[in-house]
């Protein structure tokens, strides 16, 4: 069974330019899940997707936004970068029932220069 | 923001000891979860206690939850040179997972 797939590895911008991070999750899994991970904030929760529809967000700003499609991948679009916008960024998914493990993706490393 | 912290925050040992580290949260919980992670990669999910569990185990992993005192216990046992990694707790689950600070740990030969 393929795990999470995440694409690109790496991703290297510049400041205002835009970002675009792909996700393929388990297959059968409807929920997908974005994480950042930037150095010295440790994991924080960006998004949830289930069905098609975002039913939860973090305490991001509205230039962090995504979506998910028919076939339950994902995309995490990040507008106007920053360069604290530099991360690990993961994305994880699951059944979307309760008690269930969430698992992720080897990451995208997006450096903002 | 963090749901937790873990402790210690670094850890170094010998291989084929055994490995401790430890977890606090905050708010009351359905499950807890622990994940590693090596060196700039995604988090691999190692086991996850519900609520209504004090102990579990896996392998050479044994979990252990006191939800009185909102903490959590990870027990490496037989620690081995690839057991190297960053090791979190996180708590949620369906909804959205809020993860400790983390706790690096080095096994040397």
């Amino acid at each position: 069974e393929a795990g999470v797939t995440q694409s690109p590895t790496h991703l290297i911008k510049t400041r205002g330019q835009q970002a675009t991070l792909r996700c393929s999750p388990i297959s059968g899994h409807t929920s997908v899940y974005w994480y950042q991970q930037a150095l010295g904030l440790g994991l924080q929760f960006l998004l949830w997707y289930d069905e098609g529809e975002e039913r939860n967000r973090g305490n991001f700003p509205p230039r962090f936004s995504g979506r998910q499609f028919p076939n339950y991948s994902s995309e995490l679009n990040v507008n106007a970068l920053e360069l604290e916008d530099s991360a690990l960024y993961l994305c994880a998914s699951s059944s979307g029932q309760g008690n269930q493990p969430q698992h992720f993706g080897d990451g995208t490393r997006l450096s903002i220069l | 923001s963090q749901q937790g912290e873990e402790d210690p925050q670094a850890l170094s040992i010998q291989e084929g000891e055994n490995a401790t580290m430890n977890c606090s949260y905050k708010t009351s919980i359905n499950n807890l979860q622990w994940y590693r992670q090596n060196s700039g990669r995604g988090l691999v999910h190692l086991i996850l206690i519900r609520s209504n569990e004090r102990e579990k185990h896996s392998g050479r992993l044994r979990v252990t939850l006191d939800t009185s005192k909102k903490s959590s216990s990870l027990l490496i046992t037989a620690s081995r040179a690839a057991d190297t990694a960053s090791y979190f707790c996180a708590t949620g689950g369906g909804n959205k997972l809020t993860f400790g600070t983390g706790t690096q740990l080095k096994v040397e030969l």
